[in-house]
């Protein structure tokens, strides 16, 4: 079955150092790969999604990669703030089939930008 | 355009008892999904709906839970005598079609059992 690893479980960076946070998966290559925000205490909120024929995405501060052949999405946030703390959720969409929809997430990576 | 509403945001169950967890999905999405979280894990895929249809119910538990999304009011969650193991965070998401959309979450129901 498809697993996903995030690269690390937290990541601490300096007010505007750029954050780069990793996702890995197994198996086929999804359809479709999305990045999300969540907050403590809070639902994931999605912040963007790439699809397997593109190779990157931007909005704003935020880029995210996708390599098929290396099986990996990077997720960039230049210029961090404080703000930007928080969890962050790689999620696959296979696309097919009866699992289109069917979301499978990451653990997440925690990060925290200090002042 | 109000977003993805669940109630209650907590509930505190005892064992045996039944927990009934709502979602109202945001206006116009007819495609609603329950996820769950349990402490240190990340979100697992139960139950994908559309009105008054399961469409893949592959992450659900075999005993004890079943959903609904009938067609007038929300979708529920319904989970029969709860034991400890079921405290999490459930969380509904919806999107107005199949897959290949942004699925909008609620802010989540967190299920404590004593």
């Amino acid at each position: 079955s498809q697993k996903i690893e995030q690269n690390s479980e937290a990541l601490n960076i300096q007010e505007g150092k750029t954050a780069t946070l990793t996702c890995n998966y197994t198996n086929y290559s999804p359809a479709y790969l999305q990045w999300y925000r969540q907050d403590p205490g809070r639902g994931p909120v999605f912040l963007l999604l790439i699809r397997e024929n593109e190779k990157e995405k931007r909005k704003e501060r935020l880029k995210v990669t996708f390599d098929t052949t290396l099986k990996q999405s990077l997720f960039h946030i230049t210029a961090s703030q404080p703000a930007d703390s928080a969890t962050y959720l790689c999620a696959l969409d296979m696309g097919y089939g009866g699992s289109q929809g069917n979301l499978i997430f990451g653990k997440g990576t925690k990060l925290s930008v200090k002042p | 355009n109000a977003g993805v509403m669940q109630n209650p945001r907590h509930l505190v169950r005892r064992r045996g008892q039944e927990a009934r967890l709502r979602c109202s999905p945001m206006k116009g999405h007819s495609h609603v999904y329950w996820y769950r979280q349990l402490p240190e894990e990340g979100l697992k895929f139960m139950v994908y709906l559309q009105k008054e249809n399961i469409i893949d119910e592959s992450g659900m538990p075999k005993e004890r839970f079943s959903a609904e999304f009938p067609k007038e009011g929300p979708s529920i969650l319904r989970i029969q005598q709860v034991v400890r193991g079921d405290s999490a965070a459930y969380f509904c998401a919806s999107s107005p079609s199949r897959g290949r959309e942004t699925q909008y979450f609620g802010p989540g129901t967190r299920l404590l059992v004593l």
